[in-house]
């Protein structure tokens, strides 16, 4: 089946512009997780979400925003960017049981967006 | 919260046994995954452990203590195509998301 698929791969965007991110999950999955991956700082959780609703956010500043459509596709969003978010942002889809937390499914990460702020 | 540490670089030769080192200081728990990241590619899942004890899956063995906040992943007869970068992560109770560790950085010399 096919994996999860992020768009774009790449972007490069200048400081005060903003960005949207696309996740598409496996077929299937409803529960979709974004990251942020730095080399200084390493994986960090953004927000989680689960049948269009957000259950868990991270620690970032509220330019970072995200949603969740019926067919469980995500968008992630960042405004006016700072040359500080410049990273490796991932998606990551899983398969968790209805209404409670995961057990042991894990998480299948997309190859992620390189986004650039210059 | 979580706290989760882990060596940061690790070498070792071909066909040898690493072990990379985990701890973790959580608010709950509800297991722990190892990663594996090649440059410039997405993380994939390795294993899971929740209960205590040894999970082995090929050359790859995971183990978990709970009452220590400390997990290991043992990688056996090495092979250069497992220089990468391997995540400990664990998952908060009635959590949904993962904290991850910096990650190690093993090298596999011929």
């Amino acid at each position: 089946k096919a994996g999860v698929t992020q768009t774009p791969r790449y972007l490069i965007k200048t400081r005060g512009q903003q960005v949207t991110l696309s996740c598409s999950p496996i077929s299937g999955h409803r529960s979709v997780s974004w990251y942020q991956q730095t080399p200084g700082q390493g994986l960090q959780f953004l927000f989680e979400y689960f049948s269009e609703t957000q259950r868990n956010k991270g620690n970032f500043p509220g330019r970072f925003s995200g949603r969740q459509f019926s067919n469980s596709r995500s968008e992630m969003n960042v405004s006016t960017l700072e040359l500080g978010d410049s990273a490796l942002y991932l998606c990551a889809s899983s398969l968790p049981r209805e209404g409670g937390p995961m057990s042991n499914t894990e998480a299948f990460f997309g190859q992620g967006t390189r986004l650039t702020v210059v | 919260g979580q706290n989760i540490d882990q060596p940061t670089e690790m070498t070792a030769t071909e066909g040898a046994i690493v072990q990379i080192n985990c701890t973790y200081q959580t608010s709950g728990f509800n297991g722990l995954f190892w990663y594996q990241q090649h440059a410039g590619e997405a993380p994939t899942f390795l294993s899971y452990n929740v209960l205590d004890g040894l999970e082995e899956k090929g050359r790859f063995s995971s183990f978990l203590s709970r009452s220590k906040g400390y997990s290991y992943l043992l990688l056996k007869e090495l092979q250069m195509k497992d220089s990468a970068s391997y995540l400990c992560a664990v998952r908060g109770y009635n959590d949904y998301k993962l904290s991850f560790g910096a990650g190690t950085t093993v090298t596999v010399r011929a």
